[in-house]
């Protein structure tokens, strides 16, 4: 069964400063892997999809890295500001599935 | 419609009672997901319908789940005689191609928040 685990839990850090979001699935049979956003009392936005054949995705001051055989991937936030406070999540779908299996995310506060 | 749409945004029902979650995926989605987010943790497969066939069921915790899509647009979701286990965030998702979604990827509802008390 996929196992998705998210490292840290929580994250506080100031204006400015570059993070980094982790994500480790267990097995590594995946077909893509992808980051969500999710804001208090709202849905999911998603930020990046990364197919099993990529090595990394970027968007704007977002890049998501994706080492399959390891089992691992990694969300760089760069400049964060206060609007990137939310709940990061990490998800897989199978080979074989049809369905994400998520981590149980990464809530993230940027200090003004 | 611009977006995947769910109804009621909160519900609140006495344990035993049962509840109805309406989802209105975005027109023409082929895929439509359920998941449950209990607090804290991330959401969870609950079932997934390709137009109107529930190809998948294997994420409902119990018989008091039962889910539908007649007509291969509105979906719901009913859980009957809920128990305080149920209270969570129940998330919609609706892709335009049947899975793998591939690049395509989902479209999430903004969700019902249902508390049992």
């Amino acid at each position: 069964k996929q196992e998705v685990t998210q490292i840290p839990a929580a994250l506080s850090v100031p204006e400015g400063e570059n993070l980094v979001l982790n994500c480790s699935f267990t097995d590594s049979a995946i077909y893509n892997l992808q980051w969500f956003r999710q804001d208090p009392g709202k849905g999911l936005t998603s930020l990046l999809l990364i197919q099993s054949s990529q090595r990394e995705q970027t968007s704007g001051r977002l890049n998501a890295s994706l080492d399959k055989s390891s089992g691992r991937s990694t969300l760089y936030i760069a400049a964060s500001q206060p609007g990137d406070s939310a709940t990061y999540l990490c998800a897989v779908i199978m080979e074989y599935g049809n369905k994400l299996v998520f981590g149980a995310g990464t809530i993230l506060r940027v200090k003004s | 419609g611009a977006g995947v749409s769910q109804s009621p945004r909160y519900k609140v029902a006495k344990r035993g009672q049962d509840v109805a979650l309406r989802c209105d995926p975005i027109s023409g989605h082929v895929s439509l997901f359920w998941y449950q987010q209990a607090l804290g943790q991330g959401p969870e497969f609950l079932t997934y319908f390709q137009n109107e066939a529930q190809l998948d069921k294997s994420g409902l915790p119990s018989d008091r789940f039962f889910a539908e899509r007649p007509e291969g647009s509105v979906s719901t979701l009913k859980i009957q005689r809920t128990q305080q286990e149920d209270s969570a965030v129940y998330l919609c998702a609706s892709s335009l191609v049947r899975t793998p979604i591939g690049r395509y990827g989902y479209t999430f509802g903004s969700g019902t928040r249902l508390t049992v008390v």
